[in-house]
C-alpha cells in the first residue's frame, strides 16, 4: 500500500528553527515534494528532492532519505507568517502525487 | 506565474442535484488534477487527465466524472449530489517533463471551491 506520516500539528516559537518529519512507503518513488497551505488558500510549492541529502532555499530546507523512505522540512527564524499547514508528498509513478495529511504549524510570539 | 482558476470560491448545492465544478490553467500544461481536502484525511486524488479527452481514475473516483474537452479546462462532475461530499475541492495542473527534468514538474494548485450539499 502507499502511506505517507506526518504529525498533526507542532508549535514553535518566532525566531526558533522548526523540523517537519515525513516518512513515506510507496510503491515507487521519483521525488518528494513540500508544500505550504495557509488557512482557506491553495497548496503553494516549497521545494523538491529526488537524490538523498539537503536542498537549502532560502530559511528553508528539505532532506531526503531514500534508503530510510525518510524526508524533513527545516524551516529556520520563523515568522508569524510561516504558520500554515506543510504538506508532504510523494510521486510515485507518472505524475500522480501521494499526499500526507499535513502538518499544521503554530508560530506562537 | 501560473495561474489556475477555480470557477466558485463558495457553492451550495442541494442533495441529487448534478453539480459542474470548472478549472481553467494559463501555462499549456499538459496534466490537471482534481482533489478532495477533508480534514484529517489531506489531500486525495479524485480523477487526472493528462492529455485533452485523456481521463484516468484517482484514489477516490466514485460519484464523480470529469471532462477535458480543451487542454486549458478539466471540469468536475457530481452526477448526483450527496451531503458526503461536501468537502473542498482543489484543481491542479502540471508540466510533463522531460529527461533530467521529468520528475520534478511541480503541481500549481488553484484557490479551492468549498462545495457544501444540503
Amino acid at each position: 500500500g502507499q502511506n505517507i506520516d506526518q504529525p498533526t500539528e507542532m508549535t514553535a516559537t518566532e525566531g526558533a528553527i522548526v523540523q517537519i518529519n515525513c516518512t513515506y512507503q510507496t510503491s515507487g518513488f521519483n521525488g518528494l515534494f513540500w508544500y505550504q497551505q495557509h488557512a482557506g488558500e491553495a497548496p503553494t510549492f516549497l521545494s523538491y528532492n529526488v537524490l538523498d541529502g539537503l536542498e537549502e532555499k532560502g530559511r528553508f530546507s528539505s532532506f531526503l532519505s531514500r534508503s530510510k523512505g525518510y524526508s524533513y522540512l527545516l524551516l529556520k527564524e520563523l515568522q508569524m507568517k510561516d504558520s500554515a499547514s506543510y504538506l508532504c508528498a510523494v510521486r510515485a509513478r507518472t505524475d500522480k502525487l501521494i499526499f500526507g495529511t499535513g502538518t499544521r504549524l503554530q508560530v506562537f510570539p | 506565474d501560473v495561474k489556475v482558476t477555480q470557477s466558485s470560491r463558495y457553492l451550495v448545492k442541494r442533495t441529487g442535484e448534478k453539480v459542474f465544478l470548472e478549472c481553467v490553467q494559463d501555462m499549456d500544461h499538459e496534466n490537471m488534477f482534481w482533489y478532495r481536502q477533508d480534514p484529517g484525511l489531506g489531500l486525495r486524488l479524485i480523477y487526472f487527465s493528462y492529455d485533452v479527452k485523456m481521463k484516468e481514475k484517482g484514489d477516490i473516483p466514485e460519484g464523480y466524472s470529469v471532462s477535458r474537452e480543451k487542454k486549458e479546462r478539466f471540469s468536475l462532475i457530481l452526477e448526483s449530489a450527496s451531503t458526503n461530499q461536501t468537502s473542498m475541492y482543489l484543481c491542479a495542473s502540471s508540466l510533463t517533463g522531460t529527461g533530467l527534468t521529468l520528475s520534478y514538474q511541480p503541481q500549481h494548485f488553484g484557490d479551492g471551491t468549498r462545495l457544501s450539499i444540503l
